[in-house]
């Protein structure tokens, strides 16, 4: 059973930094794109960036290229998503997706994980 | 930049059909793919590629596409297919991965 597993929750202050995970299982890890997506409260989807375990190969969308970093271990099957120094609007609920390399179907999610960045 | 437009919201009776549309400029080249998401959840994949259906979901979803539009078709909605539905694609260059605003459909 294919399986995406994110860390949990967070509450973190202005200028704090921190690193989210994504554990992927039942399926081979390095043969699949793993995305990040956005929520903010009320709001809808945003497309975050994505990453090729297999050759870590990156790509951020255009509104949060230089503010947060993908990355993968895929010894662990692992992808993350970090923050140097968080702000308040970074607070949102933060969900991984696995995207297949031929098509580009995103069929299975994390359970998303929820950063609240306040002072 | 590159955007995908959805209606804000849909309304339906029980055993009506639902139909939203996503208009994108690279639609007629590009696929289109919706997801369902019910309140505090995760998204869920309804169709891919514009028409195909995933393994689970119910034979009442469909999707299609022509010109700049692709539309998601919910044929007898359901009181439990009221969820927020987004659309998803890329632009003509394939490197630009959005999704639309989002349409809440209710069904009451």
């Amino acid at each position: 059973e294919v399986q995406l597993v994110q860390s949990g929750a967070e509450v973190k202050k202005p200028g704090e930094s921190l690193k989210i995970s994504c554990k992927g299982s039942g399926y081979s890890f390095t043969s699949y794109w793993i995305g990040w997506v956005r929520q903010m409260p009320g709001k809808g989807l945003e497309w975050m960036g994505i990453i090729y375990p297999g050759d870590s190969d990156t790509r951020y969308s255009p509104s949060f290229q230089g503010q947060v970093t993908i990355s993968a271990d895929k010894s662990i099957s692992t992808a993350y998503l970090q923050w140097s120094s968080l702000k308040a609007s970074d607070t949102a609920m933060y969900y991984c997706a696995r995207r297949e390399v031929v098509g580009a179907t995103v069929d299975y999610w994390g359970q998303g994980t929820l950063v609240t960045v306040s002072s | 930049s590159y955007e995908l437009t959805q209606p804000p919201s849909v309304s339906v009776s029980p055993g009506q059909t639902a139909r939203i549309t996503c208009s994108g400029d690279a639609l007629p080249k590009k696929y289109a793919y919706w997801y369902q998401q019910k309140s505090g959840q995760a998204p869920v994949l309804v169709i891919y590629e514009d028409s195909k259906r995933p393994s689970g979901i119910p034979e009442r979803f469909s999707g299609s596409s022509s010109g700049t539009m692709a539309t998601l078709t919910i044929s007898g909605a359901q009181v439990e297919d009221e969820a927020d539905y987004y659309c998803y694609s890329t632009d003509s260059s394939g490197n630009l991965w959005v999704f639309g605003g989002g349409t809440k459909l209710t069904v009451l």
